[in-house]
């Protein structure tokens, strides 16, 4: 079975750091793009930043752009998110998402969610 | 970058309804569009791909239709278990963009 399990959430003061991590099983992690979205409480669906499978190329939305850093080791099957300079406005309940078709970096749905983790930025 | 917009905002409707909800780009994506469904407290799960392609495992009730900057979600008999806010999403290029969202609600 394909699962993603997101972990590293918490409470944390504005300015401050935190990782998340998403742990991947049942597929080939390698081989697909892994995305990050995040929700805001009572608001929709906010797409962060992608990564590659091979993991040369990276996108990021200009909200997190220079603060948060995906990345992933596709040696322990695992996608991370390093987020710095957080601020209250980064509270939310954080995904991870697989890309829906192999080898390809575009043009992908994402198929698979994690349940979430939950981050809180409050002093 | 490409902004989606979604309506209504929110939708009521009775059990056996057919019922649409639309959603267009900023610019031509072409069908390079996802729908997702996300019930109260869970994760967003896949419905349709490709504007059109229904995800395996997904009611054939649910259906997408549009290309180019016009899309739409079409459930042709609703169900008490479609409950949920709907999000279109577009991925034909970076960022990838949602739209803010259709709350479902059953009469």
């Amino acid at each position: 079975e394909v699962q993603l399990l997101e972990s590293g959430g918490g409470l944390v003061q504005p300015g401050g750091s935190l990782r998340l991590s998403c742990a991947a099983s049942g597929f080939r992690f390698s081989s697909y793009a892994m995305s990050w979205v995040r929700q805001a409480p009572g608001k929709g669906l906010e797409w962060l930043s992608a990564k590659s499978g091979s993991g040369d190329s990276t996108y990021y939305a200009d909200s997190v752009k220079g603060r948060f850093t995906i990345s992933r080791d596709n040696s322990k099957n695992t996608l991370y998110l390093q987020m710095n300079s957080l601020r209250v406005e980064d509270t939310a309940v954080y995904y991870c998402a697989k890309s829906q078709v192999p080898q390809t970096y575009y043009y992908c749905a994402m198929d698979v969610w994690g349940q979430g983790t939950t981050v809180t930025v409050s002093s | 970058d490409i902004q989606m917009t979604q309506s209504p905002s929110t939708l009521s409707a009775s059990a056996g309804d057919r019922v649409t909800i639309t959603c267009r780009a900023s610019q031509s994506i072409s069908s390079w569009l996802a729908w997702y469904q996300q019930k109260p407290g869970k994760a967003p799960k896949l419905l349709i791909y490709k504007a059109s392609s229904v995800e395996s495992g997904v009611p054939s009730r649910f259906s997408g239709s549009g290309s180019g900057t016009e899309f739409a979600l079409t459930i042709s008999s609703l169900q008490p278990d479609d409950l949920a806010t709907y999000y279109c999403q577009q991925y034909n290029s970076y960022p990838y963009s949602f739209g803010q969202g259709t709350k479902l609600e059953i009469k």
